[in-house]
């Protein structure tokens, strides 16, 4: 099946630092990829929709410029946390679908950043 | 916008039982329904999926039904091994606008041997 990569699997850093994660699909290309937020025994909650070439689509109560989302290239998405406090300390999931595909229906996922706020 | 609501949030069977999760969905426009499987601290994958033109879908052990005219859907997955021990997560595909997967809370399901 259809693999996305994602680096890094795991951040410790200050509060008031930037971290960036990447999401890479390998053996596909991408369009689209999405960014979740995963909090311990919960569910994913959809952050962004990233679009090749174009700005990011965010969800209601997602702060854009807190989260800056780059989709260069349709095998590319990055998802920066600027500015980062304890409270954005999170799991961090992004997903793709194949560009041949239907939509974006059928997702694969990224392994997750996990992401820790001193 | 759709909201999905997924039920129960624990579930614990013993081995070759039956388990059953159920998920009710808010958009009568959604066509599409994935559920995903997400073991500890791996990624979630998809398991089996159904368009809103079948009724039921069926891999080995695990099936789907979905009722559309209720707005819900359901995962059976009969003969239960300690392996499927996992979280799994429902999902509708909205339409109108940017088509997006909605999630629901998820099942956490054990398998007891």
């Amino acid at each position: 099946g259809a693999v996305v990569s994602q680096h890094p699997s795991r951040v410790i850093c200050k509060s008031g630092t930037s971290v960036k994660i990447e999401c890479r699909s390998l053996d596909f290309q991408a369009t689209t990829m999405f960014w979740y937020r995963q909090f311990p025994k919960q569910s994913l909650m959809l952050m962004a929709t990233s679009n090749e070439g174009s700005k990011a689509t965010y969800e209601q109560g997602v702060e854009k410029d807190k989260f800056l989302i780059n989709h260069a290239s349709l095998t590319l998405s990055t998802l920066t946390v600027t500015s980062a406090h304890p409270e954005d300390s999170s799991f961090y999931i992004c997903s793709a679908s194949d560009i041949q595909g239907r939509a974006n229906e059928k997702l694969f996922f990224g392994s997750g950043t996990q992401l820790s706020v001193l | 916008g759709e909201n999905v609501e997924q039920h129960p949030s624990t579930l614990s069977v013993q081995e070759g039982d039956s388990a059953v999760i159920k998920c009710t969905y808010s958009d009568s426009a959604s066509n599409y329904f994935p559920w995903y499987k997400q073991e500890l601290g791996k990624r979630p994958q998809l398991i089996i999926d159904i368009r809103s033109n079948v009724g039921e879908k069926k891999d080995q052990r695990i099936a789907v039904t979905l009722n559309k005219t209720a707005k819900h859907f359901s995962l059976h997955i009969t003969e239960t091994q300690p392996e499927d021990s996992a979280v799994y997560f429902c999902a509708a595909l909205t339409q109108g606008g940017s088509e997006k997967l909605v999630f629901g809370k998820g099942t956490k399901l054990t398998v007891n041997p």
